[in-house]
């Protein structure tokens, strides 16, 4: 079946620092993978998208790449800040009237 | 900007009672969402609807219902509301399949 993991773990870091989230996934073959960051008591707000065919993508201090033979995504926040910390949560789409799948999410703490 | 609104932050209502959750977005978007957060299990998808007057069925559809009789409005219903159903339901919508999707704040809906 299908199956998209992220780490259930928190991850911890410190200020500064470069924080990497992992997104993986199984019997899939996703046209694009979306990243969100979601608040306590709030939706999810959209942050980047990558298509199958790019293996990476920016947007200020964000990066995501996308390996379709490991199947995973990384999804990199340099020079973080405490005001990066949130939950981040990955999504999968395939494609037509397909759905959209979203990961369980990573919660992450930037420690000052 | 996009804006995704919810009729309600928090409700509270009885076993058996009929609910009504409603979402309304302002961007014309063809397809709307509505999802269901509970820790651990991740954001699920109840239905989703790509067009007026149609709608398909996500991963948990036992027990709700959907109503789009308007572009800009997707309801969501509870028939019969159990204690199970206690959780966050968040609405979302997206211009297509494929693009990100805007989330409402969400609705925190007790069944007691």
């Amino acid at each position: 079946s299908q199956k998209i993991e992220q780490n259930s773990e928190a991850l911890n870091i410190q200020e500064g620092k470069t924080a990497t989230l992992t997104c993986n996934y199984t019997n899939y073959s996703p046209a694009y993978l979306q990243w969100y960051r979601q608040d306590p008591g709030r939706g999810p707000v959209f942050l980047l998208l990558i298509r199958e065919n790019e293996k990476e993508k920016r947007k200020e201090r964000l990066k995501v790449t996308f390996d379709t033979t490991l199947k995973q995504s990384l999804f990199h926040i340099t020079a973080s800040q405490p005001a990066d910390s949130a939950t981040y949560l990955c999504a999968l789409y395939s494609g037509g009237y397909q759905k959209v799948t979203f990961g369980t999410g990573t919660k992450l703490q930037v420690i000052p | 900007d996009v804006k995704v609104t919810q009729s309600s932050r928090y409700l509270v209502k009885r076993t058996g009672e009929k609910v009504f959750l409603e979402c309304v977005q302002d961007m014309d978007h063809e397809n709307m969402f509505w999802y269901r957060q509970d820790p651990g299990l991740g954001l699920r998808l109840i239905y989703f609807s790509y067009d007026v007057k149609m709608k398909e069925k996500g991963d948990i559809p036992e027990g709700y219902s959907v109503s789009r009789e308007k572009k800009e409005r997707f309801s969501l219903i509870l028939e019969s509301a159990s204690t199970n159903q206690t959780s966050m339901y968040l609405c979302a919508s997206s211009l297509e399949g494929r693009d990100e999707q805007y989330f409402g704040p969400g609705t925190r809906l007790t069944v007691t």
